[in-house]
């Protein structure tokens, strides 16, 4: 069974600390998206890639994070300074690209900043 | 551009019908809902492409009108295992696939 892959599960970490989370989407996927959810904001759409070109980060805080894609099989997020705020739910979701295609969600990775 | 759900909470019993709205400020290409669990991942349930279209799923179906931009998830005769997050997702054209997801409606079921 094809599934997104997202490590680490668990992070803790303090404040002022750099934080790397990882995604693998599904093979043959090639719209990988970052999402962030909290308690009050839901699911917040943090960045999009198509064919590993970004394609909207606006929901981003430039400041601090960054995503990329060094190649088709993994997408990265980074937090650069992390922030008590940054704890949350970090979820990657793969997508065949056209439209009207699924959402596959990975597992997520479960951020504590202290 | 979040889409609105409504409502955003709901607690039923067993066998008791549910409906879940969504509803956009964009034109719509495709909706989509999904369901989380408690400490889980959302998981897909149905696409929706054309309007006026309805689709279902065994006892969950839903309806989207192109024109209103609106999207209904309906829950018949509700089961414990229906509980969870609901979030219904928006696709709007020419935006290169840009998903953004409701605000969610949790849906209790208890016996």
């Amino acid at each position: 069974d094809a599934r997104v892959t997202q490590t680490p599960r668990h992070k803790v970490t303090e404040m002022g600390q750099e934080v790397t989370m990882r995604c693998q989407p599904i093979l043959g996927h090639n719209t990988v998206f970052w999402y962030r959810q909290t308690m009050m904001q839901g699911l917040e759409l943090l960045a999009y890639f198509r064919n590993r070109a970004p394609l909207d980060d606006s929901g981003m805080p430039k400041d601090r994070f960054s995503a990329e894609m060094p190649d088709a099989t993994l997408a990265t997020l980074k937090i650069q300074p992390s922030e008590p705020r940054d704890s949350a739910v970090y979820f990657c979701a793969s997508a065949l690209g056209v439209s009207g295609s699924p959402l596959h969600f990975g597992n997520g990775t479960r951020l504590t900043v202290t | 551009q979040q889409p609105v759900q409504s409502p955003q909470a709901v607690i039923l019993r067993e066998g008791e019908d549910a409906v879940i709205n969504c509803s956009s400020s964009k034109a719509l290409y495709s909706v989509h809902w999904y369901r989380q669990k408690h400490g889980e991942a959302p998981v897909f349930l149905m696409i929706l492409l054309k309007g006026g279209e309805q689709k279902g799923h065994e006892k969950i179906s839903a309806s989207f009108n192109e024109k209103k931009q609106q999207s209904s998830l309906y829950l018949t005769a509700s089961q414990l295992s229906y509980s969870g997050t609901y979030f219904c997702g928006t696709e709007s054209p020419n935006t290169g696939n840009q998903f953004y997801f409701g605000t969610g409606t949790s849906l209790t079921v208890i016996p």
